[in-house]
């Protein structure tokens, strides 16, 4: 089966600093995609970023960049220059090709970032 | 700006009330899902459902069940609920492609007393 691992359940770290999230996963597919969502205490899950697993290249929307390892499996969220509000739960979510061709996101267990200032 | 609503942010029921969940999405998706989320385990996928009508069970759909009979509307119905069904409840629709992004709503914390 398809697995998602978020092995951070908490990080620290200072304001302006960079951090990073770390996602591994399990697949046999030779293609699929990794997404990453940001967990307010609002509640409401908001789309970060998005990597093809055919992607050249490293994923990048503003201040959140992806460093995808394809060998090793595994899609770590950077959050460059943090910020307050970049306090929340993040979550890594993988929707498995296998799946008979529906779009079931698979979602790791998420990691709670605390950026102090 | 696109928008899925979720008819109630809290909800309290009592063990045994059938109980109805409603998620609106205004964005003409063809997917929708329903998501239960506890400490420590993410979020499981209960039902979804890719077209009118369509349902297909997600990863812990007992206990649960579905209705969609309009496009923009789908329900998540406890038929007898019981407090282990106690957690946040996370609606999301999107597009029919399988990169595509999911939306959420704000979800709906259920607590069965």
């Amino acid at each position: 089966a398809q697995k998602i691992t978020q092995t951070q359940p908490g990080m620290f770290v200072q304001e302006k600093e960079a951090v990073t999230l770390d996602c591994t996963y399990d697949t046999s597919d030779q293609s699929y995609g990794l997404f990453w969502y940001k967990q307010p205490s609002s509640g409401e899950m908001i789309f970060l970023i998005y990597q093809g697993s055919y992607d050249e290249q490293n994923a990048t929307e503003g201040r959140y960049s992806l460093n995808f390892q394809k060998a090793r499996k595994s899609a770590n969220l950077v959050i460059s220059a943090s910020q307050l509000g970049d306090s929340a739960m993040y979550f890594c979510a993988f929707p498995p090709y296998g799946g008979g061709g529906f779009q079931k996101l698979v979602f790791g267990t998420g990691t709670r970032l605390l950026v102090s200032p | 700006d696109v928008k899925v609503t979720q008819s109630s942010r809290y909800l309290v029921k009592r063990t045994g009330e059938k109980v109805f969940l409603e998620c609106v999405q205004d964005m003409d998706h063809e997917n929708m899902f329903w998501y239960r989320q506890d400490p420590g385990l993410g979020l499981r996928l209960i039902y979804f459902s890719y077209d009118v009508k369509m349902k297909e069970k997600g990863d812990i759909p007992e206990g649960y069940s579905v209705s969609r009979e309009k496009k923009e509307r789908f329900s998540l119905i406890l038929e007898s609920a019981s407090t282990n069904q106690t957690s946040m409840y996370l609606c999301a629709s999107s597009f029919g492609q399988i990169n595509e992004k999911l939306f959420f709503g704000s979800g709906t914390q259920l607590s069965v007393l």
